[in-house]
């Protein structure tokens, strides 16, 4: 069936340094995704977004890499702070209405 | 812009009662979804609501039922409740198609 999966459940990183969280999907069909943080107590917040019909996309201090071939998303993240630390979700929609399926998470980590 | 919010924010119930989770949704977006969260897990997709009917739902049986109404606002209702229903139950709301999802912050169900 599909599913969302992530490399790594959890990233520790260096105050300052880049961060890069994984994700592996697996239906093919899937034309949209997304990348959430989510902070304790709180719902998921969206980062960035892509389609399908791009490799690459940028925000601010994020960057959101798309491999088809391979069914692959990655998050970097440039610059790490303290407030980055948080579980983050990659997240595919297959289309037609918004089935948004989510991996378990990946918790980031981040060491002043 | 009035972010989504939900209520109540905690809620616990037994085995067997029925609950309502209530949710506002983000001005201006026309559909809702709810999820379900576990502990550790990442969001799992209930339903979506557009145009006040449902259409799309994930592997959710009967007892978990919803409602929209004309200022887009929704609810969850789950009857016969089961220990397994503990979750964090989140509403997302959002524009028709492919767009990002803007959640709530939850609301924390147990069920005793």
């Amino acid at each position: 069936g599909e599913s969302v999966g992530l490399h790594l459940p959890t990233l520790s990183v260096q105050e300052g340094d880049n961060s890069i969280i994984n994700c592996a999907y697996s239906n093919s069909a899937s034309d949209y995704f997304i990348w959430y943080k989510q902070e304790s107590g709180k719902g998921p917040q969206f980062i960035i977004d892509i389609r399908s019909n791009m490799d690459k996309r940028q925000g601010q201090r994020v960057t959101v890499l798309l491999n088809k071939t391979v069914k692959h998303l990655s998050l970097q993240i440039a610059a790490t702070q303290p407030g980055d630390s948080a579980v983050y979700f990659c997240a595919e929609n297959p289309g037609g209405y918004q089935k948004v399926t989510f991996g378990t998470g990946t918790k980031l980590q981040v060491i002043p | 812009e009035t972010g989504v919010t939900q209520s109540p924010t905690h809620l616990i119930k037994t085995r067997g009662q029925q609950v309502t989770l209530r949710c506002s949704s983000q001005s201006g977006h026309n559909t809702v979804s709810w999820y379900q969260q576990a502990l550790g897990q990442g969001p799992q997709f209930i339903f979506q609501y557009y145009r006040e009917e449902e259409n799309g739902r994930g592997n959710f049986p009967p007892r978990f039922s919803g409602l929209q109404f004309p200022n887009y606002s929704s609810e969850l209702n789950v009857n016969a409740l089961e220990l397994d229903d503990s979750a964090l139950y989140l509403c997302a709301s959002s524009l028709e198609g492919a767009s990002p999802l803007h959640f709530g912050n939850g609301t924390r169900l147990t069920v005793t």
